[in-house]
């Protein structure tokens, strides 16, 4: 079945510095959804990408899907100890049935 | 809109007993999806509905695990008998369209 791939499975930066997780694919994704969980939460919804080579911003998260579809990336610009969680990207697959197939997220430390 | 109520938030139980846990999706919402998350295994589906009907329950991981969703505004998820390796955090998430909502999930240890 697809998988999706995210990395790195860990990031430590000091706050202040920049942060990008990347979600990858062997098979072509038919949209890309992320969320983030804080510690001890639950996802919380951020976004959704649907087209190629499509970029959204959201204050200081940039949003990217790639050209042909099997990746995307999230990019974090001067972390703040509030972006601490793990990040998830997630896809609905070929069959787009409504079941989302998440990666095995991200987990961000910043340190202050 | 309150968005998804799960209950319990916790669940402490000793391994044989049933455990039920149950959901609240958010109303219009006509996806329902039961999630269990771990350290090993991080988010997995269980078993999601489409307007009150199963579609899909091959997370389901035996059969000491079943879910109801009897009308469009409740979905139970149960175990029968439980076993320690079932703990874990079990969410529930309600969706139209577009991304999920998860509810804050149930924590369940089996000791």
């Amino acid at each position: 079945g697809q998988q999706v791939m995210q990395i790195p499975q860990y990031q430590h930066v000091q706050e202040g510095e920049d942060f990008t997780t990347y979600c990858n694919s062997s098979t072509t994704l038919s949209n890309i959804q992320w969320y983030k969980q804080r510690p001890g939460g639950h996802p919380v919804f951020l976004i959704q990408l649907v087209k190629s080579g499509e970029v959204k911003k959201q204050k200081r998260l940039t949003f990217q899907f790639g050209e042909a579809k099997k990746n995307s990336s999230l990019h974090i610009t001067a972390t703040q100890t509030t972006d601490v969680g793990t990040y998830f990207c997630a896809d609905h697959g070929s069959s787009n049935t409504g079941k989302l197939i998440f990666g095995q997220g991200t987990t961000l430390q910043v340190k202050p | 809109d309150a968005g998804v109520i799960q209950s319990p938030r916790h669940e402490v139980t000793e391994m044989g007993q049933e455990v039920t846990l149950r959901c609240k999706p958010i109303s219009g919402h006509d996806y329902l999806f039961w999630y269990r998350q771990t350290m090993m295994r991080g988010l997995e589906l269980l078993i999601y509905f489409n307007n009150n009907v199963p579609i899909d329950d091959s997370g389901m991981p035996e059969d000491r695990f079943s879910a109801k969703m009897p009308n469009a505004s409740f979905s139970t998820l149960k175990i029968q008998p439980s076993e320690p390796r079932d703990s874990a955090v079990y969410f529930c998430a309600s969706s139209y369209f577009s991304g999920y909502t998860f509810g804050s999930g149930t924590r369940l240890t089996v000791v």
